[in-house]
């Protein structure tokens, strides 16, 4: 199965635009799905397929590929925006989900 | 509205048994794809398995694969995980998780229970 790599972690000014990444060869395939989960509480998604938003997901939250990079951005980041964020996809096989390893995101 | 209530998490001894319960409620369960996610203390998500609609298609992760078994009854609106063997390294929070539809092989978890806390330890 294929790995997809975050960085542990990323700060942000609030009001500031941030970049969450997401790497793996299996994106080169799959988009990435995003999850927000906050301390004590299940994960909840924020975007999904090429950019495509819940209901209730902010749009200050946006997602974007690019060969084998997902990338989750907000654009202005608020103090609830902080958060662990996790992508996951298809493995290469397309038959076991992978999710990377999580970013801490602090808003500053 | 859409609920996914897990149960059957506690204190476990290594080598031993538990079964998990999704009690999944507000949507026709029977029509979507299910998933279980698990999260050590501390550590990032990881995804254990997953069942097709009818129950068809079953997969694991390597980490739990012989030791764990899906399954699900769509008459009871139910998904199961029966884990034995238990380790230590299996001590997570355990999620049950929908799988969206009509979005070809690039499905999201769209909802997520709140999650059941196993602990294996002797």
């Amino acid at each position: 199965s294929s790995e997809l790599t975050q960085d542990p972690a990323v700060s942000v000014a609030l009001g500031q635009t941030v970049r969450i990444t997401c790497q793996g060869d299996s994106l080169r395939s799959y988009y990435a799905s995003w999850y927000q989960q906050k301390p004590g509480q299940a994960p909840v998604l924020v975007i999904y397929g090429k950019n495509n938003r819940p209901s209730g997901i902010p749009d200050r939250f946006s997602g974007s590929s690019s060969g084998n990079t997902a990338s989750l951005t907000i654009t202005g980041a608020q103090a609830e925006d902080e958060a662990d964020y996790y992508c996951n996809s298809r493995d290469s096989s397309g038959n076991l989900v992978v999710f990377g390893g999580g970013t801490k995101l602090t808003v500053l | 509205e859409v609920q996914l209530v897990e149960s059957g998490g506690g204190l476990v001894k290594p080598g031993g048994s538990l079964r998990l319960s999704c009690a999944a409620s507000g949507f026709t369960f029977s029509s979507y794809s299910m998933n279980w996610v698990r999260q050590a203390p501390g550590k990032g998500l990881e995804w254990v398995s997953s069942i097709s609609s009818s129950s068809s298609y079953i997969y694991y992760a390597d980490s739990v694969k012989g030791r764990f078994t899906i399954s699900r009854d769509n008459a009871k609106n139910s998904l199961y995980l029966q884990m034995n063997s238990l380790r230590a390294e299996d001590t997570a929070v355990y999620y049950c998780a929908r799988e969206s539809t009509n979005c070809g092989g690039d499905c999201p978890f769209d909802y997520w229970g709140q999650g059941t806390l196993v602990t294996v330890s002797s």
